[in-house]
This record gives C-alpha cells, sequence and structure tokens, in this order.
C-alpha cells in the first residue's frame, strides 16, 4: 500500500464550483501534513499546513482525521486559476532522521469557465 | 528572496555515465531532500539529510549516493546512469520541523 494516496483526477470543474479533495496516509506515525499547490512545469509550493481542528485560509479549507487517516482539501468559489495539481504531503519525524516528508501522486484540477 | 539553486537544468547523459547534480540553499536549512517526479508517480523521494555528513534513504534509493559535506550543498549522484533514470530532479530544502519546502526549478536529466 502506498505511504500517502490521492484520487490522480482530474476533477473538471465550472467556475465558482466547490471542489473537494481526499488523501489517505499508512503511517499512523505521521504528525504534520500539508497540501501543496504545483502549477504545469514549475515546482510545489506549499498551500497550506492541516491541523487537527481544521484551518481555513479565503476559499480554502484544510481537515485532518487521525482516527481516518485522511487529510481533505475544501475549495470553495472556485476561479480559473486554481487549475493545478494538488499535492498532499506527510511528515513523519525521527530523532534519528529528522523530517521525512512523502508526497501523494497528486490530484489535477481544472477549472472551466 | 530565499534561494535553493540546482546546477543544470537540463542533461543528456549515456548509459554507463556518472551523473552529479548538485543543488544549494541560502536559507541555513538543517533538512534537504532529492526526489524524482515522474507522470503518474508524482514526487517519490530518493534521499534527504537532516545535517551535515548525514544521509537516509528514501523510498527509491537504488541507483543513487548522495553527499553532503557542507550544510548549504547537497548532490545527487548516479554512479552508472541508467534509461530507467530519465526524470526531472528536484531539490528541496526544510528548516527543521516545519513542513514548508523550498523547492529549485529541477534538473531534467535524459538518459541515452
Amino acid at each position: 500500500r502506498k505511504e500517502v494516496e490521492q484520487d490522480p483526477g482530474p476533477f473538471n470543474v465550472p467556475e465558482g464550483a466547490t471542489v473537494a479533495f481526499n488523501c489517505t496516509y499508512s503511517n499512523s506515525a505521521s504528525q504534520s501534513f500539508f497540501w501543496y499547490r504545483q502549477d504545469c512545469r514549475k515546482e510545489p509550493k506549499l498551500l497550506m499546513s492541516v491541523y487537527s481542528s481544521g484551518n481555513e485560509d479565503g476559499r480554502f479549507t484544510a481537515q485532518l482525521n487521525r482516527a481516518s487517516q485522511y487529510i481533505s482539501l475544501l475549495i470553495r468559489d472556485s476561479k480559473l486559476s486554481d487549475s493545478a495539481t494538488y499535492l498532499c504531503v506527510v511528515n513523519v519525524w525521527k530523532k534519528s532522521s529528522g523530517d521525512k516528508l512523502t508526497f501523494g501522486t497528486g490530484t489535477r484540477l481544472a477549472v472551466r469557465p | 528572496d530565499v534561494k535553493v539553486t540546482q546546477s543544470s537544468r537540463y542533461l543528456v547523459k549515456r548509459t554507463g555515465e556518472k551523473v552529479f547534480l548538485e543543488c544549494v540553499q541560502d536559507m541555513d536549512h538543517e533538512n534537504m531532500f532529492w526526489y524524482r517526479q515522474d507522470p503518474g508517480l508524482g514526487l517519490r523521494l530518493i534521499y534527504f539529510s537532516y545535517d551535515v555528513k548525514m544521509k537516509e534513504k528514501g523510498d527509491i534509493p537504488e541507483g543513487y549516493s548522495v553527499s553532503r559535506e557542507k550544510k548549504e550543498r547537497f548532490s545527487l549522484i548516479l554512479e552508472s546512469a541508467s534509461t530507467n533514470q530519465t526524470s526531472m530532479y528536484l531539490c528541496a530544502s526544510t528548516a527543521a520541523n516545519t513542513g514548508e519546502l523550498f523547492f529549485g526549478e529541477g534538473s531534467r536529466l535524459t538518459v541515452l
């Protein structure tokens, strides 16, 4: 089983739609969680961290469910500029080896006019 | 402006050649990482390092080695390049326990 799994999509939605992505992780020792965004032919960039209490940044809401080992990202009022690949990232920190950040394969979002 | 610099954007090598990919960061970050990215497979971790001279195998270390002689520099070495190592290689760094990776622009390697 992959350490971090995402539905690859693509999710094809109209402007203004609400879209949700899920991500599951297999290592229960994972401590911190993130969503990254990657535009075509560019490097990934941090979108937001994910906390157990849930967190919101404008139109974006991230949730963590430790019991079920999944993370979600909700995008409200989609814009054309939201079209990108969204990557789920899980961190396992060990004193002996530091941070190990593992990526999911990404979910592609295409927002149409 | 924070920066991670990879030495080569594009390389073409022949099977069996030794390949060095260099990465330098100017943020005094403890952690550095090498990933490769392939269509349908996402970013896969090759090696990572949390301190000078320390290295840890990631998920796909076979065929690769690394060197971290200085905090700011993390090199990826392909001892004998093979065609299945044709890929986009991404270097990243992060301060300890923050999870915010800063990536270089990537090195696209083609092995013929």
